[in-house]
């Protein structure tokens, strides 16, 4: 079974903090993307990788950054949490060319 | 752009009761159409994909269908641990690799 885990599951954190939500998967997925999810806005897309070392901006990419620095590991970095950016996050994989993704657990992120 | 529409944004069900989600899309060209179930503080379940007009797909009391418009779930005698959030998607021929999703349909079975 493919196995997307993030690192954690609940996050408390200070505005103006720097935050790391780590993302691994052990499916060899060439794809991995970043999504935040509130209530009545449905999933919305934030950053994504389709390669080691290169990324494409989603639909919201303002106020994040991401890293991907081996394949099977997606990082998603807030430079400077905001309480606007309290949400849960999902990070997902899926096989280049095939876009049933694969999703972790999710992350729930108080900023406050 | 890709649009996701779903109803309705909430049902109620009495165990055994069979009804239908719908999943109503706009894309310049469809690749394939995805089903998710969410149960609540977890991550997205991957159910399935449909690709072209005509096509089915069944998982136990799930059955998928694709138009050219939209998507339906079919959910017959439904019992309560099919309580979640149905999550329809949609990859778009013309774009990358992301998916847009739908916000969803809150599923209740009432034992």
């Amino acid at each position: 079974d493919v196995k997307v885990t993030q690192s954690s599951r609940y996050l408390v954190k200070r505005t103006g903090e720097k935050v790391f939500l780590e993302c691994v998967q052990d499916m060899d997925h060439e794809n991995m993307f970043w999504y935040r999810q509130d209530p009545g806005l449905g999933l919305r897309l934030i950053y994504f990788s389709y390669d080691v070392k290169m990324k494409e901006k989603g639909d919201i990419p303002e106020g994040y950054s991401v890293s991907r620095e081996k394949k099977e590991r997606f990082s998603l970095i807030l430079e400077s949490a905001s309480t606007n950016q309290t949400s849960m996050y999902l990070c997902a994989s899926s096989f280049q060319g095939f876009a049933e993704a694969f999703f972790g657990q999710g992350t729930r992120l108080t900023v406050v | 752009e890709d649009q996701v529409t779903q109803s309705p944004e909430a049902l109620r069900l009495q165990e055994g009761e069979s009804s239908s989600l719908n999943c109503s899309y706009t894309v310049s060209g469809l690749r394939g159409l995805f089903w998710y179930r969410q149960d609540p503080g977890k991550g997205p379940e991957f159910l399935f994909t449909l690709y072209s007009a005509g096509e089915e797909k069944e998982k136990e009391r799930l059955k998928a269908t694709l138009t050219k418009k939209e998507s339906f779930l079919h959910i017959t005698a439904p019992k309560p641990e099919d309580s979640a959030t149905y999550l329809c998607a949609v990859h778009d021929r013309g774009g990358n690799e992301k998916l847009t999703f739908g916000t969803g349909t809150r599923l209740t079975i009432i034992p």
